[in-house]
C-alpha cells in the first residue's frame, strides 16, 4: 500500500547550525508535499508545501526539495533556533482526484542553545 | 473566526463502550478527517469525507465509523472501545478536493481505554 518514511526519528542539533529531515514516498501518483509542525501538546499546523512540477521551495530558513525520479523530498532548516524544537511530519498526497494524505512517522527536532 | 474544534478534549472509558468523538468546523470546508496519533506510528487515517453524505475507511479504519449529516459536523465514534484505541485522536478539513489545499487541525482528543 502507500507509504511515507522519514528519517530520522530523533534529531539533535546545535543552536545556529542546519537540520535535514528525509521523506521518501511509494505512491508515484503523489503530487503534492505538505510538511507539518507540531510543538509539545499542539496541533500539526502545515509550514511548508511542494508541488509536483517544482523542485526546491523556500521560505525563510526553511526549505525543500524535491526528486520525483527517486521519491524522494527532503525539509531543511538552517540556523537553527530553540523554538524550531518539535516534531516534524512529511505527507504526500495526492492533489487532484483524491486528497487522502500519508504521513511519515515524524521526526523530533531538538536544538541545543 | 473560523475554526475547528473537538470535544471531549479528554476522555477517559472502559472497554467495550460506545464512545464519540466531536468535531466541528465554521470553514466550511467540504473536506473533513480524522487521524489518530500514535508515538512510532505518525498521524494515520482513520476516515475522512469530501461531502456531506461522503464517507471513506482509511487505513486504521477497523472499529471506528464516521457519519457525515452536515459542512460542519464529522463525528467519530468507536463501536466497542477496546485498549488498542487508546490514543490521540485528530480531527482536519481542508476547502476542496482536487486542489493543493492545507489540512486544518483541531486541538486533539487523548481518549484512553481501560
Amino acid at each position: 500500500g502507500e507509504n511515507v518514511e522519514q528519517h530520522p526519528s530523533t534529531l539533535s542539533v546545535q543552536e545556529g547550525d542546519s537540520a535535514v529531515i528525509k521523506c521518501t514516498y511509494s505512491d508515484s501518483a503523489s503530487n503534492y508535499f505538505p510538511w507539518y509542525k507540531q510543538e509539545l501538546g499542539k496541533r500539526p499546523q502545515l509550514i511548508i508545501d511542494i508541488r509536483s512540477n517544482v523542485g526546491e521551495k523556500k521560505d525563510q530558513r526553511i526549505a525543500v526539495t524535491l526528486n520525483k525520479t527517486a521519491k524522494h523530498f527532503s525539509l531543511h532548516i538552517t540556523e537553527t533556533q530553540p523554538e524550531d524544537s518539535a516534531v516534524y511530519f512529511c505527507a504526500a498526497s495526492t492533489g487532484t482526484g483524491g486528497f487522502k494524505t500519508i504521513f511519515g512517522a515524524g521526526t523530533r527536532l531538538f536544538v541545543k542553545a | 473566526d473560523a475554526e475547528i474544534t473537538q470535544s471531549p478534549r479528554h476522555k477517559i472509558t472502559e472497554t467495550g463502550r460506545q464512545v464519540t468523538l466531536a468535531c466541528h468546523q465554521t470553514w466550511n470546508h467540504n473536506n473533513m478527517f480524522w487521524y489518530r496519533q500514535d508515538l512510532g506510528h505518525g498521524l494515520r487515517l482513520i476516515h475522512y469525507s469530501y461531502g456531506v453524505q461522503d464517507t471513506n475507511k482509511g487505513e486504521v479504519s477497523d472499529g471506528y465509523s464516521v457519519s457525515r449529516s452536515n459542512t460542519e459536523d464529522l463525528p467519530l465514534t468507536l463501536e466497542s472501545a477496546a485498549s488498542s484505541q487508546t490514543s490521540v485522536y485528530f480531527c482536519a478539513s481542508s476547502a476542496e478536493k482536487g486542489l493543493y489545499n492545507e489540512q486544518f487541525f483541531g486541538p486533539g482528543t487523548r481518549l484512553t481505554v481501560l
